[in-house]
This record gives C-alpha cells, structure tokens and sequence, in this order.
C-alpha cells in the first residue's frame, strides 16, 4: 500500500460547483498533513495546513479523519482558477528528530464554465 | 527576495551523457529538497540536506545519481550516465529547518524539465 494515496482524477466540475478530495495515508503516527496546490507546468505551492479540528480558508476546508486515516479538502462555489492539481501532503517524525515528509500524487481539478 | 533558483530551466540530453542540475535554496533556509515529478509516479522525494549534511537519501534511485551540497547557497544533483527513463521534472525545495514536531512550509524552485533520448 502508498503512504499517500490520492484518486488522481480529473474531476471535471462546472463553475460553482463545491467538490471535494480524500487523500489516505497508511501510518498511523503521522503528525501533521497540508494540501498543495500545482498549476499545470508550474512547481507545487502550499495551500493549507490541514488541523485535527478542520480549518477553514475562505471558500476551502480541509478535515483530518484519523480513525479512518484519511484527509479531505473541500472546494465551494468553484473558480475557473481553481483548476490545477492538488497535493495531499503528510509528515512523519522521521529517525533523529527529522521529518518524513511524503507527497501523494495529486488529483487533478478542472472547473468548466 | 528571491524564491528558489533553479538550474537550467531545460536540459536535452543524449542518453549516456552526464547531467548537472543545480539549486540555490532561499538565503536562510537551511534544509533542502530534491524531488523527482513523473505522470507515473508523482512526485518523489530523491534525497534533503539540513545544514549542507545529507540526511535522507533513501531516494536516490540508484549508483548514477549523486547530489552534493557544499555550501549553505547551492546544491548540484548530477546523473551520470543518464538514461530516457530518467526524463522528468525535477524539483528543489527549501525550508527553515525541520524541528520535532513541527513542519515548515517548503518552497520549491521552478523545477528543471529534463528530456534524455
């Protein structure tokens, strides 16, 4: 099994639309989790932590789920801008205090007008 | 100031041909990244330096990849002898070094896209 799992996608939406992506991760002790986002060519930007008690960014929320080991992002009333890729990130205490920090491989968004 | 400086851009090689990719991290920023992004496999963690000291390089897919950082302000990642399986985008990322228990956000360089035929 990957350590991050991802549904690569692409979920194809119209403008407006709320959408959202689950990301799975298989050690249980890990710490703490992100989302990036990458435009298509472009390098991967972080676009939010993501914090036990679920956050909210403007029209994003991220949820962790560690029972069932997984994340969430959550995207309403989407944009045409919104459309990228996006990065499930999740953080490890590695050996000698040094993070393990893994990348899933992304899930493609496309917002159609 | 200067995100994190990638070079070159792009690089076409021949197969068995030596390559040279280099990175200079954001001044200040003690750990650095070198990633690997295919369609197939995402992207790949090759190995990441704190304080110019590799620290994990488990990555490092095999003998021909070699990365080195002599100094806090570059850091080459060098493939010799390169081979087509190799083509991919290959990123640098830096980041404040990384405490227990903590994460610092990583900013990644604009990657190298390298074709070898």
């Amino acid at each position: 099994r990957k350590e991050v799992e991802q549904d690569p996608g692409p979920f194809n939406v119209p403008e407006g639309a709320t959408v959202a992506f689950n990301c799975t991760y298989s050690n249980s002790a890990s710490q703490s989790f992100f989302w990036y986002r990458q435009d298509c060519r472009k390098e991967p930007k972080l676009l939010m932590s993501v914090y036990s008690s679920g956050n909210e960014d403007g029209r994003f929320t991220a949820q962790l789920n560690r029972a069932s080991q997984y994340i969430s992002l959550l995207i309403r009333d989407s944009k045409l801008s919104d459309s990228a890729t996006y990065l499930c990130v999740v953080n490890l205490d590695g050996s000698g205090g040094y993070q393990k920090v893994t990348f899933g491989t992304g899930t493609k968004l496309q917002v159609i007008p | 100031d200067a995100g994190v400086i990638q070079s070159p851009r792009h690089e076409v090689t021949e197969m068995g041909q030596e390559v040279t990719l280099r990175c200079k991290p954001i001044s200040g920023h003690n750990s650095l990244f070198w990633y690997r992004q295919t369609m197939m496999r995402g992207l790949e963690l090759l190995i990441y330096f704190n304080n110019n000291v590799p620290i994990d390089d488990s990555g490092m897919p095999e003998d021909r990849f070699s990365a080195k950082m002599p100094n806090a302000s570059f850091s080459t990642l060098k493939i010799q002898p390169s081979e087509p399986r190799d083509s991919a985008v290959y990123f640098c990322a830096s980041t404040i070094g990384l405490a227990g228990g903590s994460y610092n956000e990583q900013f990644f360089g604009p990657g190298t896209r390298l074709t070898v035929l």
